[in-house]
This record gives structure tokens, C-alpha cells and sequence, in this order.
């Protein structure tokens, strides 16, 4: 198994620019999130996803969307790119018997200029 | 909604010494805890987990921990560190009938030769 995995890995922006950062799992995981990560702050929750088709807000969703149509896929949607934005995203699954634990990609780290 | 406090943003140990990384949370319910390990450039690995079975909990690389409830708290402990140790740390805390999983700002620990 891949486990999570995020692509690009690294990438910059230019302000009002829009992006999708791709996150996929092959563990046949219910669950889905998408969190950020800046300096001191620990990780915030943009959105997460219970199944194909569900999507929910977490803390931090302003200027983000996102889509489930896979149990597979999870893709994050930057429209209008803003420098508050530069962060590192980081995309985790969770599920079958060890439903508590969530699994962590590597990450992606967008620098918006 | 749960919290996290992690007390130290830094910690700085010499190599062979006791490792404390300290966590408290608040949960309106029995939570679920963990500590996660993120080395440089990498993704959030779970170094081990409480669930509400046992209270002392083992985890990867001679790490452990242990709830303690009327303290509410789940430091992380090791008798001795290694070089390799170094890295960042965080405590996460999860009640188990939601899916919001909140993190500590972390604590990054430094190991000294």
C-alpha cells in the first residue's frame, strides 16, 4: 500500500491564482481531511469528508473548497490564492479497524507571492 | 469542544537523558489521545495512542505515555534519548462520537551529543 499520498509536493502561486492540491489513499478509507500547518500553530482542519459524496467545514475552511466523488480522492481547491494562504497542507485518512487513527501524507507546501 | 495545551514549544535534551514532552487536554467526554512524530520535510506519523484501555501506553521508537484523567493529561516519555529522536511532536485529542480532532501547537525536541 501507498498509504496517502499529495501531489505537488512544492509549489508557488502568484496572488488571485487558483490551484487544486491532490490527495489520494489506497487504504479503502471512509474518512478524509485536509489540514494546515504554520509555524507555532499546530494543524487546523480546513475540511473533511466521511464518504463518497460528503463533505463537511472544519476550523479554517474560508477560500478552500472540496470534492468526494471517489473513496479515493480528495482533492483541495484553491480559487483566488492569497498570501495568508502559504502554509503546508497536509492530507489524512481514516478508517477500517483502527478507525480512531488518522494516516498522514507527506504534505504539500504552497508558498503564495 | 476539545483542546490541547503542550507545555515548552522547545525542548532540549542531551543524548542518554530522559525525554518529558508534556500534554494536557480538555474533553467534555472520555477522549481519545494520541502523539504524533513529524521529522523535517515529512508527514505526521502516529508514535501511539489511548483509547481508553490501558493507561499506559507503549509506542514506537521506547516512547510511551500515560493518561491520567484526574490530571488531565498525557505526557510523552522516553528513559533515554537518541540523536535520531530529534524532531517535532504533537498531541492530538479526539472525542470519539466526532470527527474533530484537535492538535497541540507542538514541541520540538532537540537532542544534544
Amino acid at each position: 500500500n501507498a498509504g496517502v499520498t499529495q501531489t505537488p509536493k512544492f509549489r508557488i502561486l502568484k496572488i488571485g491564482q487558483s490551484m487544486t492540491l491532490q490527495c489520494a489513499q489506497d487504504m479503502n478509507h471512509n474518512y478524509m481531511y485536509w489540514y494546515r500547518q504554520d509555524p507555532g500553530m499546530g494543524l487546523k482542519l480546513i475540511y473533511y469528508s466521511v464518504g463518497a459524496g460528503i463533505t463537511d467545514k472544519g476550523e479554517v475552511p474560508n477560500g478552500y473548497n472540496v470534492s468526494r466523488s471517489t473513496t479515493e480522492d480528495f482533492p483541495l481547491r484553491l480559487e483566488l490564492a492569497a498570501p495568508s494562504q502559504t502554509s503546508v497542507y497536509f492530507c489524512a485518512s481514516k478508517g477500517g479497524r483502527e478507525i480512531e487513527t488518522q494516516y498522514f501524507g507527506p504534505g504539500t507546501r504552497l508558498l503564495v507571492l | 469542544a476539545q483542546s490541547v495545551t503542550q507545555l515548552g514549544s522547545h525542548v532540549s535534551v542531551s543524548e542518554g537523558a530522559l525525554v518529558l514532552l508534556r500534554c494536557n487536554y480538555s474533553s467534555s467526554v472520555p477522549p481519545y489521545l494520541f502523539w504524533y512524530v513529524q521529522y523535517p520535510n515529512q508527514g505526521l506519523q502516529l508514535l501511539l495512542k489511548y483509547t481508553s484501555a490501558a493507561t499506559l501506553v507503549k509506542g514506537i521508537n521506547g516512547f510511551e505515555a500515560e493518561f491520567k484523567k484526574s490530571e488531565t493529561s498525557f505526557h510523552l516519555t522516553k528513559p533515554s534519548a537518541h540523536m535520531s529522536d530529534a524532531a517535532e511532536y504533537f498531541c492530538a485529542v479526539n472525542d470519539p462520537t466526532n470527527n474533530d480532532m484537535r492538535f497541540g501547537a507542538g514541541t520540538r525536541l532537540t537532542v544534544k551529543p
